[in-house]
């Protein structure tokens, strides 16, 4: 398995542009997480789904932040319009629910910087 | 709720000497614990975790973990470091009274970066 993808890796952009932030989960895998990672605030989760149901999307910062999961195999988080602030590592991660045990499974991040 | 605290920031240890990374949690019933590895410029990756049974918990790496109720500390180890162990590590909860909605968030500590010189 190749693991969980996330696209692009890296990612410069301007204030005020529209970033969108690509995840492809394990396969087989029913929940997916989005996380923030910076130095100031640390791991952060933003958001999660279950099925492609969004089911807590309490630590998304603000309405800049959107979310979807329109299929098993595929989410995006985008944030419109991006600003400084913003400038952090995203995580996407993955895992099956079994028995409530389950490990997460993380992708090797999106770098964004936003100018 | 839940909640993670790593008290140390960085933990800096010799080649060849036994290490301990610290981690103590706080839950309304049991905890699921976790340990993840991060590597620079890599996501986060799974050492080991703590679900039931034995309170030592051996991982990936040679690393291990025991879990210590009385304490709620669950504090990771490593016999003999080594330079590539150098890393940051982050501890990990998830309490076992959870509603079916909750899913399995884990909630995460702050991270202690691991040094290790040769």
């Amino acid at each position: 398995d190749a693991g969980v993808i996330q696209s692009p890796r890296h990612e410069v952009t301007e204030m005020g542009q529209e970033v969108t932030l690509r995840c492809k989960p394990i396969s087989g895998h029913d929940y997916l997480f989005w996380y923030r990672q910076t130095m100031m605030r640390g791991l952060e989760l933003l958001i999660y789904f279950n099925n492609n149901v969004p089911i807590d999307d309490s630590g998304m910062p603000e309405d800049r932040f959107s979310a979807k999961m329109p299929n098993a195999s595929f989410s995006t988080l985008k944030i419109q319009p991006s600003e400084p602030r913003d400038s952090a590592v995203y995580f996407c991660a993955s895992s099956l629910r079994l028995a409530g045990v389950e490990t997460q499974y993380f992708g090797p991040g999106t770098r964004l910087l936003v100018l | 709720a839940q909640s993670v605290a790593q008290p140390e920031d960085q933990v800096n240890v010799a080649e060849g000497n036994p290490l301990t990374v610290k981690c103590t949690y706080s839950v309304s019933g049991n905890p699921y614990l976790f340990w993840y590895v991060q590597y620079p410029n890599r996501g986060l990756q799974f050492l080991l975790k703590y679900i039931t049974g034995d309170n030592l918990v051996k991982g990936s790496y040679g690393f291990k973990a025991e879990f210590n109720k009385s304490q709620t500390s669950f504090h990771l180890k490593k016999p003999s470091a080594l330079v590539s162990d150098s890393a940051l590590y982050f501890c990990a909860v998830r309490d076992t009274i959870m509603n079916n909605n909750a899913g399995n968030m884990l909630t995460f500590g702050g991270g202690t970066r691991l040094m290790v010189k040769p």
